[in-house]
């Protein structure tokens, strides 16, 4: 069974402050997504990268996906409040079709004003 | 454009009931999927569709039944509601175009057996 596991589960952290939370798996993937969910709404897709090795930036958030396309990471910038919410990842392994894209349990970060 | 809309919004069901969580779309997206989020154990695939007619199991299909007979419209049907089912459900859809499947979801159906 192919598992993405996030880390941490939980982070708090006072407005202003730089994090990074992280999606790691054993297996590679064709593609990975990282989407933000706030409170009683659906996930909403942040970015998708493809190629290993990859950096995509918006605005202060920095995603980087591993040269082996097993992992991949997002970097936040002196973080706002605006950034509370969950983030999950998502993989589609090789070949794979909708049915098989993987999601991370979601890393909950709450940011203090 | 809308993107996906579900409703209901919140639901109350008591053991054993049957009902029909309702998900549509106006992007005209092939791909259509069911999700639930329960604490803890992240999002799981329910039920997909990669257009009309044509339906498929995910994860966790147990106890649910789909069908899709527009490219629109793909509705989840709970046959006989357990406490097992209370959770947050979600309808995605996606482009068919592409190679890595970017979901795009609804608001989501809060549903509480009891």
């Amino acid at each position: 069974t192919q598992l993405l596991e996030q880390s941490p589960q939980f982070l708090s952290i006072q407005e202003g402050e730089n994090l990074t939370v992280y999606c790691n798996s054993s297996s590679v993937f064709s593609s990975l997504q990282w989407y933000r969910q706030e409170p009683g709404e659906g996930p909403v897709l942040l970015v998708t990268v493809v190629t290993g090795g990859e950096v995509k930036k918006l605005k202060r958030l920095t995603f980087q996906f591993g040269d082996a396309r097993k992992d991949s990471s997002l970097h936040i910038t002196a973080a706002q409040p605006g950034d509370t919410g969950l983030y999950l990842c998502a993989g589609l392994p090789y070949g794979g079709s909708q049915g098989n894209l993987i999601f991370g349990k979601g890393t909950k970060l709450s940011v203090k004003p | 454009n809308a993107g996906v809309t579900q409703t209901p919004k919140f639901q109350v069901l008591k053991t054993g009931q049957s009902m029909t969580l309702q998900c549509a779309q106006d992007m005209n997206h092939e791909y259509m999927s069911w999700y639930r989020q329960d604490p803890g154990m992240g999002l799981r695939l329910i039920h997909y569709s990669v257009g009309a007619g044509i339906t498929d199991q995910g994860e966790v299909p147990n106890g649910y039944n789909v069908s899709r007979s527009t490219t629109e419209d793909f509705p989840l049907r709970l046959l006989s509601a357990a406490p097992s089912q209370t959770s947050v459900y979600f309808c995605a859809s996606s482009y068919s175009g592409g190679t890595s499947y970017e979901q795009y979801f609804g608001p989501g159906t809060r549903l509480t057996v009891t």
